[in-house]
């Protein structure tokens, strides 16, 4: 049994470097969701697939911020031109929905990838 | 528009004793209320669920939650503690596929 797996676990880098994250869902799972964690706070909401096609992006997803989900399997999140704001835990998380199941499905989690930006 | 509020930042309670972390929710639609627990260095995992069938959840653990709709609340208590159960627990908010809010957490602590 395969759960979410994310890659890498942790990434340090230099302020203006771009960075990319890869998440890989739970096989038959066809929502994949992407949110943010710092220090003391809840994961914040970044951006949701179903399958391939992106059907939300929150407002903290700036122009910096691109993710694709190419084949509705693995995703990524690139972050350009890092800034030291951007040092956060990403969490990816995957669940099955459906019409008028969405209500119903919780989320499995990877263990996050930690982004430290120097 | 939907809110979830974790009433306390961090919960102390010595082993053997009963748990408390409050939940308080906002929602213009009928929710699903999840708790989730988070270890160090650790995933998320699901506690338990309520989706507006029994008003008193039973989780993981031998955690529980009661939605109280009058109260706007969703609780999660377990009547002894154990100090496996030290981690940050998250109440969430469920209304739609894309609209899924966390709280800010709750850190519990458990003293030998």
């Amino acid at each position: 049994d395969t759960g979410v797996s994310q890659d890498p676990r942790h990434k340090i880098t230099k302020r203006g470097q771009n960075v990319t994250f890869r998440c890989d869902p739970i096989s038959e799972h066809n929502r994949l969701y992407w949110y943010r964690q710092t220090l003391g706070q809840g994961p914040e909401f970044l951006t949701y697939f179903q399958n391939e096609a992106q059907l939300e992006k929150s407002r903290l997803l700036s122009d910096r911020f691109s993710a694709e989900r190419p084949k509705g399997s693995f995703s990524t999140l690139e972050i350009q031109r890092t800034e030291q704001g951007d040092s956060a835990m990403y969490l990816c998380a995957s669940s099955y929905g459906g019409s008028g199941q969405g209500l119903l499905r919780e989320l499995f989690f990877g263990e996050g990838s930690r982004l430290t930006v120097l | 528009a939907q809110s979830v509020t974790q009433l306390d930042s961090h919960v102390s309670v010595s082993e053997g004793t009963p748990v408390l972390l409050r939940c308080n929710y906002s929602s213009s639609y009928s929710p699903s209320l999840f708790w989730y627990v988070q270890h160090p260095n650790k995933g998320l995992q699901l506690l338990l669920k309520y989706t507006s069938a029994a008003t008193l959840v039973k989780g993981i653990n031998g955690f529980e939650a009661e939605f109280k709709k009058s109260e706007t609340s969703f609780h999660l208590t377990k009547p002894s503690a154990h100090m496996s159960d030290a981690a940050e627990y998250f109440c969430v908010v469920h209304s739609s596929a894309s609209k899924i809010i966390f709280g800010s957490g709750t850190r519990l602590s458990i003293r030998p």
